[in-house]
């Protein structure tokens, strides 16, 4: 089972920001909340992670709760582009436990014009 | 640079018949998996490769499914024989050592289809 849990779906108006959700009560404290996205018809793409603090980069920004038991992806001007799946996953610092990664069914967000 | 290469894109095979997929990662990635997307769901890990190392292939159908890295550089994934519930998308990805080792580069995937 997945270690996470999000909305099925969302939709958010072009130009606005979108705010998606994940709940990970069961987080450890060594693990990390990574975020990726797929477009239709392509591979996964990765977007961010973080352990605690709060990380921006050029994609998105990802905002973790003090308790770490929650986290939202926010991105900031939702274009069309934006439109895909998007999946939130718990993992170690370790690239070995990449063979711990599940993926959920994500969230799919429908950015509206 | 170019990302990870995969082929072919679709595949359309009847079932029993053996069916094999082609992965080239990105120049330099030392780790390799091959995952399993099945349709409205997230990618499932099958397998992973530490240069020509398969580290973990406890998720992969080893009754039908097989894998291979010769060299530590492309790889292949092959199905024999393929039944109805293997149609999925396989998908490919690598990462790079070092402080950039989290992210995870995937290809576009095979669309496999077993009639």
């Amino acid at each position: 089972d997945a270690k996470t849990t999000q909305p099925p779906s969302m939709d958010c108006a072009e130009g606005r920001a979108a705010n998606l959700p994940c709940n990970h009560s069961t987080i450890s404290g060594n693990e990390y909340v990574y975020w990726y996205r797929q477009i239709h018809s392509q591979g996964p793409q990765y977007i961010i992670h973080g352990l605690k603090n709060n990380e921006t980069n050029e994609m998105a920004s990802l905002i973790i709760t003090e308790d770490r038991k929650s986290s939202t992806l926010i991105l900031p001007h939702a274009t069309l582009r934006d439109t895909a799946v998007y999946y939130c996953i718990v993992r170690g610092a370790l690239k070995t436990s990449y063979d711990k990664v599940i993926f959920g069914p994500g969230t799919s967000l429908s950015v509206i014009p | 640079e170019a990302g990870v290469v995969q082929s072919p894109r679709y595949k359309i095979i009847e079932k029993k018949q053996p069916v094999a997929f082609w992965c080239n990662p990105i120049s330099g990635h030392n780790t390799l998996y091959w995952y399993r997307q099945n349709l409205g769901q997230g990618p499932e890990l099958l397998i992973r490769y530490e240069n020509e190392e398969a580290v973990d292939d406890s998720q992969l159908p080893k009754d039908r499914f097989s894998a291979e890295r010769l060299k530590g550089v492309d790889s292949t994934l092959k199905i024999q024989p393929a039944e109805l519930g293997d149609s999925a998308v396989y998908l490919c990805a690598s990462t790079p050592t070092g402080k950039r080792a989290y992210e995870q580069y995937f290809g576009p995937g095979t669309r496999l289809t077993v009639t």
